[in-house]
């Protein structure tokens, strides 16, 4: 079946360091894929997709490249900011169904 | 506009009792989900709507959880004869578009946190 699988967290970043949070994933067929984000106190929210290989996802500084031949979608900001700490998830969608398929979710703090 | 919401946000049941969580999905949207989250987890399918029709049910952990969605926009999911491994958090996302279209976007409600005692 179909799984994502996250980095270990939590990740603790100092402001304006870099980030990445490595996805990887199993699928047959050729899935969408998407980072969702989780506030504290708040529902998930899409963050970015992408729905094709190579396609490359961006919002809010943050980007995410399909990458079919490595099975990854790592999400990437260049400088992260206090208001970015929060729990980000991973996600799939298979091209025939339409449940969304979650990674374990990594939790990023960043301290001013 | 509105998002999904749902209720309660909170809910605390005795092991054994019945609960029934609510949730609207955003006006118009055709598709509807149920997700499990336990603690420290990413959310699990439970179950699908299209309109009123429950299309995909292979998530429901056990006959005890039951959804429905009668008139295509609320909907409820009930759990009869709580067990502490329920305990978790309820999301209910929508969706506007059908089935199988690549860039329809899921909306998520703020989930409704159960604790079975």
């Amino acid at each position: 079946g179909n799984s994502v699988t996250q980095m270990e967290g939590p990740v603790t970043l100092s402001e304006e360091a870099f980030l990445t949070i490595n996805c990887t994933y199993t699928a047959t067929g050729y899935p969408s894929l998407f980072w969702y984000v989780q506030y504290p106190g708040e529902g998930l929210q899409l963050l970015l997709k992408a729905t094709k290989a190579d396609d490359k996802g961006s919002n809010k500084g943050f980007e995410a490249t399909y990458r079919k031949e490595t099975t990854s979608f790592h999400l990437e900001k260049g400088s992260v900011q206090v208001s970015d700490s929060a729990v980000y998830f991973c996600a799939l969608r298979e091209t025939s169904g339409s449940r969304l398929t979650f990674g374990e979710g990594t939790q990023l703090t960043v301290n001013p | 506009g509105a998002g999904v919401s749902q209720s309660p946000r909170y809910k605390v049941a005795k092991r054994g009792q019945d609960v029934a969580l609510r949730c609207d999905p955003i006006s118009g949207h055709v598709s509807l989900f149920w997700y499990q989250q336990a603690l420290g987890q990413g959310p699990e399918f439970l179950t699908y709507f299209q309109n009123e029709a429950q299309l995909d049910k292979s998530g429901l952990p056990s006959d005890r959880f039951f959804a429905e969605r009668p008139e295509g926009s609320v909907s409820t999911l009930k759990i009869q004869r709580t067990q502490q491994e329920d305990s978790a958090v309820y999301l209910c996302a929508s969706s506007l578009a059908r089935l199988a279209l690549r860039y329809n976007e899921q909306f998520f409600g703020p989930g409704t946190r159960l604790t079975v005692l």
